[in-house]
């Protein structure tokens, strides 16, 4: 089935705990992104990346660090997590960066 | 600045009461506005693309219309089931796959 995992998908940290949160799909897409979702701001993008080795920030890219390695994983990292971080965490991929399909998300809590 | 409306921010419809909902955009050189379906606590599930001005798409009970300034989604003979949060999202010509989210539309069908 073809699909776009993330872990964990719930997580209560501590502030300045370091953590990073796994994304893997299956459908060999070149393209993948990390949105995320608050209520009234909606959907923003974090980083996202092209392919192998090749990332970039997206509009909210502050506190957050990312890493392609291989095509298939592009974890989210968070160095120094803060409560400003506690979100709804979506990781997204695409053939080519068009029609995007979205994980399950990660429901982040720092306190 | 890249831009996405949707109205109204919720609606209520008894079963089989058809309706529209509005996405209203300002984008540089659309690549595709895409239609998401999203259920609470869940990741958006792509639904439709449209890519240029009079194109059209359907599934089901929804119906997915373009303009050069907006996009309506249909929705025919609605079910409880069609119950979710309807979002709206475009991709511009910039090369970053960056999609641009409304704030969507939380529709409830009540039977």
């Amino acid at each position: 089935e073809a699909q776009v995992t993330q872990n964990p998908r719930y997580l209560i940290t501590v502030t300045g705990k370091k953590l990073t949160v796994t994304c893997s799909q299956n459908m060999n897409h070149e393209y993948m992104s990390w949105y995320r979702q608050d209520p009234g701001l909606g959907l923003r993008q974090i980083y996202y990346s092209m392919n192998v080795e090749v990332t970039d920030k997206g509009d909210v890219p502050e506190g957050y660090k990312v890493s392609r390695k291989e095509k298939r994983n592009f974890p989210l990292i968070l160095e120094s997590p803060s409560p400003n971080q506690t979100s709804l965490y979506f990781c997204a991929s695409s053939l080519s960066g068009t029609e995007q399909y979205f994980g399950p998300g990660t429901r982040l809590t720092v306190t | 600045e890249d831009q996405v409306t949707q109205s109204p921010e919720a609606l209520r419809l008894q079963e089989g009461e058809s309706s529209s909902l509005n996405c209203s955009y300002t984008v540089s050189g659309l690549r595709g506005l895409f239609w998401y379906r999203q259920d609470p606590g869940k990741g958006p599930e792509f639904l439709f693309t449209l890519y240029s001005a009079g194109e059209e798409k359907e599934k089901e009970r929804l119906k997915a219309t373009l303009t050069k300034k907006e996009s309506f989604l249909h929705i025919t003979a609605p079910k409880p089931e069609d119950s979710a949060t309807y979002l709206c999202a475009v991709l511009g010509s910039s090369n970053t796959g960056k999609l641009i989210f409304g704030q969507g539309t939380t529709l409830q069908v009540k039977p």
